[in-house]
């Protein structure tokens, strides 16, 4: 069975421009999970979902940054306008709502804004 | 400040020695859990540790927790150059209400270099 799925894996873009990232997780999971990943600040998480609902956006650091699941086999991370402090690597995780402890990890988006 | 810190930051070690890497939390917690995470991977799951268990041991990883100094211990015994990885540890923290917030806080990690 494939595991979470993200896409791009890599992403450069020119400050301003907006940067949408994708994450498919594993079939079966119900909550979602997206977090960045930098040296200074280390592993944070931005939002999840269960059930396809925003359960808590508390770590979504400003208005630039959105995030969707309008079905349960697909998440987007939009980043509108984006800007060079954005650079990190952007991960995507699923698991069991009742398992949510026990957390998969997709392979990561590494985005880098000039 | 990070919920889990991970003690010692980096940690290097020769093939057939044994790591020993540190976390400390801050909050009542329900579980901790490790993770590693190669060199531009993601992470993965090694071992769940619950609030009520002191102990607990999967293949050549040993996990201990203390709740009432708020830290846990990774012990990964006759190491291999493939454990050279990043390790964090991850807390499930508990509310006022006794049950979970349903998110991981993870720590900053520690780089660990196992060398042939």
């Amino acid at each position: 069975d494939a595991g979470v799925i993200q896409s791009p894996r890599h992403e450069v873009t020119e400050m301003g421009q907006e940067v949408t990232l994708r994450c498919k997780p594993i079939s079966g999971h119900n909550s979602l999970f997206w977090y960045r990943q930098t040296m200074m600040r280390g592993l944070e998480l931005l939002i999840y979902f269960n059930n396809n609902v925003p359960i808590d956006d508390s770590g979504m650091p400003e208005d630039r940054f959105s995030a969707k699941m309008p079905n349960a086999s697909f998440s987007t991370l939009k980043i509108q306008p984006s800007e060079p402090r954005d650079s990190a690597v952007y991960f995507c995780a699923s698991s069991l709502w009742g398992q949510r402890e026990t957390q998969y990890f997709g392979p990561g988006t590494r985005l880098l804004v000039l | 400040s990070q919920q889990g810190e991970e003690d010692p930051q980096a940690l290097s070690i020769q093939e057939g020695e044994n790591a020993t890497m540190n976390c400390s939390y801050k909050t009542s917690i329900n579980n901790l859990q490790w993770y590693r995470q190669n060199s531009g991977r993601g992470l993965v799951h090694l071992i769940l540790i619950r609030s009520n268990e002191r102990e607990k041991h999967s293949g050549r990883l040993r996990v201990t927790l203390d709740t009432s100094k708020k830290s846990s211990s990774l012990l990964i015994t006759a190491s291999r150059a493939a454990d050279t990885a990043s390790y964090f540890c991850a807390t499930d923290e508990r509310n006022a209400g006794g049950t979970s917030y349903g998110k991981l806080t993870f720590g900053q990690g520690t780089i660990l270099t196992v060398h042939p």
